[in-house]
């Protein structure tokens, strides 16, 4: 257990419908990462937060976004859901984001988009 | 950005025998690299990282080896197990801070 949390588990929905991940970090972490991982794309860098700020873009669509709240928590929207979206979307966290920090992962949002 | 390449893609070997991963990154100023196991239904975990002032580092029956010239790191495992088995990640952080992941070995410790 990494000590990172993901609601939820699971989500199953339709195209052009909107959700919302949520991630909590480990207790002291600062910076959430959000990554998705697809069969054919492996695993792809979206998004970073530190304390509330962000961080570091990457691959994210216009259609995602993020936040992180005053407690630490992040969520990441999905909206106008295709069905590429279908794929796993983990969140890590780590200590802070100065140099390079040891990033641990949650367990992961399997999403399918029907 | 950075770019990394993994190889290979599948390895399957015995129990008790030794498995080594390959990676090779492109920028040079990346100076840490971690490499995750992932399990089936799990997240990455992180098993051992090496930073770039030292050339290998051993955790037990893993250890990885850095070659900054060459810019190209190994994971090497010894005595495989079957818990072992599963897909695992290199990484490098490239001038940001956000993770390049390799795509992906598989590993397979058959009886």
């Amino acid at each position: 257990d990494s000590g990172v949390t993901q609601t939820p588990k699971h989500l199953i929905t339709a195209t052009g419908q909107r959700v919302t991940l949520r991630c909590s970090p480990r207790s002291g972490d600062l910076s959430v990462y959000w990554y998705q991982q697809s069969l054919d794309q492996g695993l792809q860098f979206l998004i970073q937060y530190y304390n509330g700020e962000e961080r570091a873009k990457g691959n994210i669509l216009e259609r995602f976004s993020a936040q992180q709240f005053p407690d630490l928590h992040s969520e990441l929207n999905l909206s106008s859901l295709e069905l590429g979206d279908s794929a796993l979307y983990f969140c890590a966290s780590s200590v802070a984001t100065g140099g390079f920090d040891e990033q641990f992962f949650g367990p992961g949002t399997r999403l399918t988009v029907l | 950005g950075e770019n990394v390449e993994q190889h290979p893609s599948t390895l399957s070997v015995q129990e008790g025998d030794s498995a080594v991963i390959k990676c090779t990154y492109s920028d040079s100023a990346s100076n840490y690299f971690p490499w995750y196991k992932q399990e089936l239904g799990k997240g990455p975990q992180l098993i051992i990282d090496i930073r770039s002032n030292v050339g290998e580092k051993k955790d037990q029956r893993i250890a990885v080896t850095l070659n900054k010239t060459a810019k190209h790191f190994s994971l090497h495992i010894t005595e495989t197990q079957p818990e072992d088995s599963a897909v695992y990640f290199c990484a490098a952080p490239g001038t940001a801070s956000k993770l390049t992941f390799g795509t992906g070995t598989r590993l397979q410790v058959t009886l």
